[in-house]
């Protein structure tokens, strides 16, 4: 079936970065794109991003912009997503979803990654 | 930017009864409209696309509508599994998408 598995909780402290990964499997990964969304504790979900498992073209929100990459490894069915210059408002659980046919409907997502940032 | 706006944000329903819970855009996004059911502790769940496509194996009892700005997620008959939280999503600006603030269905 169609899963998506994220690597584990993370613990970082202000100013340092954070690679959270996702592996997909059960089915043919260069066809669909990765979005990435966050939530942070009680709040509804915020979109960070795309990639095109395909082209690696990818489009950032511009809240994050410039201190966000997210990349795929076709090799290993594995999107990654890397979060630089953390502060205390990006801890968060992080999901990667599959973007059905790139439209913007996430029919399948992770089980999350929670990242917190704290001195 | 677009706003999605839900309502109520919490919804108290007994068991059995229908559930109709709305999301309104700040501008119209046409039928290019999702929901979501998030239980405490999973990722959220796919439940409807195109504003009124059920998603695969998901429960006759869900239904979507509307399009422009107005749109309605009901469901008939409450389920224990049901209560949750439901949030609204448009994907008119893909890549781009922006979720509403979610109404917590909550057992009366």
């Amino acid at each position: 079936q169609v899963q998506l598995v994220q690597s584990g909780a993370e613990m970082k402290k202000p100013g340092a970065s954070v690679k959270v990964s996702c592996k997909a499997s059960g089915y043919i990964f260069v066809t669909y794109g990765i979005a990435w969304v966050r939530q942070a504790p009680g709040q509804g979900p915020e979109w960070m991003g795309w990639i095109s498992s395909h082209t690696h073209n990818t489009s950032y929100a511009q809240k994050i912009q410039g201190r966000v990459t997210m990349t795929t490894d076709t090799s290993t069915n594995t999107a990654y997503l890397e979060l630089r210059s953390l502060r205390s408002d990006d801890t968060a659980v992080y999901y990667c979803a599959r973007d059905l046919y790139d439209t913007g409907i996430l029919d399948t997502w992770g089980q999350g990654t929670l990242v917190t940032v704290s001195s | 930017e677009m706003v999605m706006t839900q309502s109520p944000v919490t919804l108290s329903v007994s068991p059995g009864e229908r559930a109709t819970l709305s999301c309104r855009a700040s501008e119209s996004v046409n039928t290019n409209l999702a929901w979501y059911q998030q239980k405490p502790g999973q990722a959220p769940r796919l439940l409807i696309h195109s504003a009124s496509t059920r998603a695969n194996g998901v429960p006759a009892r869900f239904s979507g509508s509307g399009s422009g700005t107005e749109f309605t997620l009901t469901i008939s008959s409450l389920q224990s599994e049901d209560f949750a939280v439901y949030y609204c999503q448009h994907y008119k600006n893909w890549p781009a998408l922006s979720f509403g603030g979610g109404t917590k269905v909550e057992i009366k």
